[in-house]
């Protein structure tokens, strides 16, 4: 069963630090996401890619907060410096870009951060 | 930048009972509309997706109806059971990447 992998699943540091998560998308899936998950906001997209080229990433706090995929297996979420408010879960998920039905995503379990 | 509205927050349904849940969208758009479920500590899990040019579509208890000129759809659980207690999340396809806007979700509720 093909499936998005996230790590770290829990992460709770102090505030100033710099945190990492990595997402291991789908085989085969071109487009990778990233959301950000908080009581009271819900769901936000932070960034996008596809075929590894961030498409948009207006949902980031640009100052702090950045995207990456090295490659086709792995992309990254990276917080510099971390801040209380940044304390939520984040989630990966992967898609198969370019025909309809494409925009059905598969998630990954999400990294809980907080941030102290 | 698409937006979605659902409704209601909350949904406590007894077992057996029917599940009703609403969204509206605003901008018209072509790709799959998809409903998720979440449990706590998972992630967001497909349930069921509908393409805009259909009116309904049916998966064993799961239901989604579909009103393009109305910019809305619902899901709808019939035989609700207590193992279907989640949250869901209706979505929308937007922009060039067809990426999705999620509704603000709905905790559902089945009582014993």
């Amino acid at each position: 069963d093909a499936r998005v992998t996230q790590t770290p699943r829990h992460k709770v540091t102090e505030m100033g630090q710099e945190v990492t998560m990595r997402c291991q998308p789908i085989l085969g899936h071109n487009t990778v996401f990233w959301y950000r998950q908080t009581m009271m906001q819900g769901l936000e997209l932070l960034a996008y890619f596809r075929n590894r080229a961030p498409l948009d990433d207006s949902g980031m706090p640009k100052d702090r907060f950045s995207a990456e995929m090295p490659d086709a297996t792995l992309a990254t979420l990276k917080i510099q410096p971390s801040e209380p408010r940044d304390s939520a879960v984040y989630f990966c998920a992967s898609g198969l870009g370019g025909s309809q039905g494409a925009n059905v995503l598969t998630f990954g379990a999400g990294s809980r951060l907080t941030v102290l | 930048q698409q937006q979605v509205k659902q409704s209601p927050q909350s949904l406590i349904v007894q077992k057996g009972g029917i599940s009703i849940i609403n969204c509206a969208y605003e901008n018209t758009a072509f790709d799959y509309f998809p409903w998720y479920q979440q449990f706590p500590g998972k992630g967001p899990a497909l349930l069921i997706a509908i393409r805009p040019d259909v009116s309904e579509k049916k998966e064993g208890r799961f239901t989604i109806s579909f009103n393009k000129s109305a910019k809305q759809f619902s899901l709808h659980i019939m035989d609700s059971q207590p193992g279907d207690s989640a949250t869901y999340f209706c979505a929308a396809p937007s922009g060039s990447a067809r990426q999705l806007t999620f509704g603000s979700g709905t905790q559902l509720t089945v009582l014993p």
